[in-house]
């Protein structure tokens, strides 16, 4: 598609619930990374992928989230056990390039997650 | 590690005033420097960019120059429109981390009144 585009917009979930996001970025993008953005703050790195390989993980807040991308291309970021504080909006962001260079980032319109 | 700072808003203004938000950073190598824009129920935009020191990058009116001997960035337009409504952040990426993943500061949100 002409952007990345991000699923579901708006979740929320009960806490202990687990949640599924999507993230389906431009096609032929090489990287591929997840950002939490907590209400009021900058968004915040958890996890980063070239092609399919996850090369980065260190901004995983805990073990309950995991990411992945099987085929390269669609990922889904998992939280299990959901708490009051992963509501946040998580985005995801897509490069045509692994390293410096290319076109930049392009930023989905993140999916806004509330654990009641 | 690397941190971004930029000052709190909400920043606000008139129409046709000028706008200066001001953004400083740390970092361990030679990072380039961004301000991404967020419209309301909008995803981040890329404003502009600088790859090193002494680079100004501009666009729409809005620039930012890369000053290495203060570890700015300041973000500044010279008359600012209704339409430039929004919440801006600076963020730098250093070829150091893995995928040059981008480093954001917390947000300044502009409110310009008619």
């Amino acid at each position: 598609g002409a952007g990345v585009s991000q699923s579901p917009r708006y979740k929320v979930a009960k806490r202990g619930q687990d949640v599924a996001l999507r993230c389906d970025p431009i096609s032929g993008h090489v990287s591929l990374f997840w950002y939490q953005q907590a209400l009021g703050q900058g968004p915040e790195f958890l996890t980063y992928f070239q092609n399919e390989a996850q090369l980065d993980k260190s901004g995983l807040p805990s073990d309950r989230f995991f990411a992945e991308r099987p085929e390269g291309s669609v990922s889904t970021l998992k939280i299990q056990r959901t708490q009051q504080e992963d509501s946040a909006v998580y985005l995801c962001a897509s490069r045509n390039t692994a390293g410096t260079g290319g076109k930049g980032y392009t930023f989905g319109s993140g999916t806004r997650l509330t654990v009641v | 590690g690397n941190s971004v700072t930029q000052m709190e808003g909400p920043v606000t203004l008139s129409e046709e005033a000028f706008l200066t938000i001001n953004c400083t950073y740390t970092a361990t190598g030679y990072p380039s420097l961004f301000w991404y824009v967020q419209y309301p129920g909008e995803g981040l935009q890329l404003l502009l960019k600088a790859t090193k020191a002494d680079d100004k990058g501009s666009n729409k009116g809005f620039e930012a120059t890369y000053r290495k001997e203060t570890t700015s960035f300041h973000l500044e337009k010279g008359s600012v429109q209704v339409s430039d409504s929004a919440v801006y952040f600076c963020a730098l990426s250093d070829p150091g981390n893995a995928g040059n993943m981008l480093t954001f500061g917390g947000g300044t949100r502009l409110m310009v009144k008619p």
